[in-house]
């Protein structure tokens, strides 16, 4: 099976700006979760998806939102870039379906740098 | 709240030496899950080991095993024969079991491992 795929791999945005990130999960995961990794603040949990329904959502300000299709891929986008916004931005894919945790399974990142 | 500790920022081993590396952890959940994920430079995070809360027998995956003390709250994880591949770092995460969301993983700040030829 194909991995999880994450684009673009890179970005580059300015202050203000808004940017939307694009996650693929592993055929058949019904669940993809966002995370962002930074260098001060670790990895930290932004929101899951299933079944295009939020499920869980981190303590991040309105800015950063998502949303998850049909076919399970899912978009982060977040508005009103600031520098903090610099980041690595993870994206995790699971069945979603067992009722219990389950092995998240991650696609490479999106390294974004806000200007 | 779950929280995650890994008090080793940095570590180094031997090319064929053992290496451990230390997480607890704290949850007030009955069931959850503990993973050790290797963040590589090339940023890809791999699953290492993962162990079940309400299993007694520590998770081995070849050269990986886990040290899990659930009473102390600790989940170390053991490293042999250690391998050039194997420099990288190394989160801990706690997930919750059963109920809720599954998709939340909590990380610690990660221990970074290096290994000596």
């Amino acid at each position: 099976k194909a991995g999880v795929t994450q684009t673009p791999r890179y970005l580059i945005k300015t202050r203000g700006q808004q940017v939307t990130l694009s996650c693929s999960p592993i055929s058949g995961h019904r669940s993809v979760s966002w995370y962002q990794q930074t260098p001060g603040q670790g990895l930290q949990f932004l929101f899951e998806y299933f079944s295009e329904t939020q499920r869980n959502k981190g303590n991040f300000p309105g800015r950063f939102s998502g949303r998850q299709f049909s076919n399970s891929r899912s978009e982060m986008n977040v508005s009103t870039l600031e520098l903090g916004d610099s980041a690595l931005y993870l994206c995790a894919s699971s069945s979603g379906t067992s009722g219990r945790v389950e092995t998240q399974y991650f696609g490479p990142g999106t390294r974004l740098l806000v200007l | 709240a779950q929280t995650v500790t890994q008090s080793q920022p940095e570590m180094s081993v031997q090319e064929a030496e053992t290496v451990t590396l230390s997480c607890t952890y704290d949850t007030s959940e009955s069931d959850y899950y503990l993973f050790w994920y290797k963040q590589p430079p090339s940023r890809q995070m791999i699953l290492v080991i993962r162990q079940e809360a309400y299993k007694q027998q520590n998770a081995t995956e070849n050269r990986f095993s886990v040290n899990f003390q659930k009473a102390a709250k600790s989940f170390s994880l053991k490293i042999s024969d250690s391998q050039l591949g194997d420099a990288a770092m190394y989160f801990c995460a706690c997930g919750r079991g059963a109920g809720g969301s599954q998709g939340n993983l909590i990380f610690g700040k990660g221990t970074k491992l290096s290994v000596k030829p």
